[in-house]
């Protein structure tokens, strides 16, 4: 049972617009949610975060929108920059349960 | 230089052999993890501990066992009785009870079924 789910394995996006990642999930007592970024062979990095009282954190150009009736979040970068080539993963843990919970990832493509 | 140091990056496992992937770190962490990937699959979480001599069994547990016997290391073994071990396997570490941002990642370790 897929408690976080990114439905769009893949995107693909012109240089210079906007990337929307998108991601949903079904568990209520999520109260703390995550991007990670992940290029071939390695580790993945931490992106930005946004607590369930919020329901904006912007970064530079990175913003993550919250929507809680929905259980929905997105991420969005603008503008879309080559670099930003790689899997995105959704995250979402209960804080005092100390351990997160990934989604499968959707991989973004920046078009030249 | 701190991080987390996943050992070996390639691992080949032959039928009915365990193999033991190492995850050092120097980030003075208490809480470390094991997650797998497999393609179109996400992370998912194998094993977790929070502290020395004490893990708690993830999400798809079965086939592997852990050891925490020091606060830097969190071997992870994928016995004969993981069916399915070929994936990409990431360590991770985070301050306990800061979990969120502060999960910091290795480079992980492909392991190959011959």
């Amino acid at each position: 049972d897929q408690q976080v789910k990114q439905n769009s394995p893949s995107l693909s996006v012109q240089e210079g617009r906007i990337s929307i990642l998108n991601c949903d999930y079904t568990n209520s007592m999520f109260d703390y949610f995550l991007w990670y970024k992940k290029y071939p062979a390695e580790g993945p990095t931490f992106l930005i975060s946004i607590s369930s009282i919020k329901d904006k954190n912007e970064d530079g150009r990175f913003t993550v929108f919250l929507n809680k009736s929905a259980k929905h979040l997105s991420l969005h970068i603008v503008p879309s920059q080559p670099g930003d080539s790689a899997v995105y993963f959704c995250a979402a843990s209960v804080r005092r349960d100390d351990k997160i919970i990934f989604g499968k990832g959707t991989r973004l493509h920046i078009l030249p | 230089d701190g991080g987390i140091t996943q050992s070996p990056k390639y691992l080949f496992r032959k039928e009915g052999q365990n193999v033991t992937l190492s995850c050092e770190q120097n980030l003075n962490h208490d809480a470390m993890y094991w997650y797998r990937q497999d393609p179109g699959q996400g992370l998912r979480l194998i094993y977790y501990s929070q502290i020395v001599n004490d893990f708690q069994k993830g999400d798809i547990a079965e086939g592997y066992s852990v050891s925490r016997e020091k606060k830097e290391s969190f071997p992870l073994t994928v016995t004969s009785a993981q069916k399915n071990p070929t994936a990409f396997y990431l360590c991770a570490s985070s301050i306990r009870g800061e979990l969120n941002e502060k999960l910091f990642f290795g480079s992980g370790t492909q392991l190959s079924v011959l």
